[in-house]
């Protein structure tokens, strides 16, 4: 069964320091998505992409965050300097269609220190 | 008044009940209606997916949205200790289908 991959599944880092998530979507999915969850708090949103561009982000997602779609198959999140509080796991999903029928990765844990 | 609503819990109930869960909304504009499970330190997987109002049945899960009440449910029929997991709700408007509003969970545990 196809399914979402992320990699790193846990990062530690230190406060300050750029940190890169990868997603590798399900093949011929085409809207992919970004998702935080603090430990014990609800799962929010913070980006979507759709043909090579954001189509909608959060609050969250501020000038800090970036994506990109680099070849064919990856999906990055990038935070360009660290803070405590994005300490949080974050999910990589994918749809073929903007239907709602989310496919989550088994997440990337972010620890800062 | 928070988007969606969603009773943390824990909710514990002996193995073979019937589990009830169910979420509120403010936002008279969803239409896309979804409760994913979710096991500790896990991805969230999609359970089940509805459309507008009405009732959808798979298996031992039937899902259940009333828009006039603005209140969405999942039953679990025979509950078993692997259903024991957070559930979520979640759901969006077709008009900004893009950003997925989720509840903050429910923990579920079943007693065997």
């Amino acid at each position: 069964e196809p399914e979402v991959t992320q990699t790193p599944s846990h990062q530690v880092t230190q406060m300050g320091q750029e940190v890169i998530l990868r997603c590798v979507p399900i093949s011929n999915h085409l809207y992919f998505y970004w998702y935080r969850q603090i430990l014990g708090q609800k799962v929010e949103f913070l980006v979507s992409f759709y043909n090579n561009e954001i189509s909608e982000k959060s609050e969250i997602f501020d000038d800090q965050f970036s994506v990109e779609r680099p070849d064919g198959s990856n999906f990055t999140l990038k935070i360009r300097s660290t803070k405590l509080e994005d300490s949080a796991m974050y999910f990589c999903a994918s749809t073929q269609g903007r239907t709602g029928e989310l496919f989550f990765g088994e997440g990337s844990r972010l620890t800062v220190l | 008044q928070k988007e969606v609503e969603q009773d943390p819990g824990p909710l514990s109930v002996p193995e073979g009940a019937i589990v009830s869960l169910n979420c509120t909304y403010s936002n008279s504009a969803f239409q896309y209606f979804m409760w994913y499970r979710q096991y500790s330190r896990k991805g969230p997987e999609l359970l089940m997916y509805t459309y507008s109002s009405g009732n959808k049945e798979d298996g031992r899960f039937t899902a259940q949205v009333d828009k006039s009440s603005k209140y969405i449910s999942l039953f679990i029929r025979d509950s078993q200790p692997s259903d024991s997991a957070t559930y979520l709700c979640a759901m969006s408007d077709p008009n900004r289908d893009d950003k997925i509003i989720f509840g903050k969970g429910t923990r579920l545990h079943i007693l065997p």
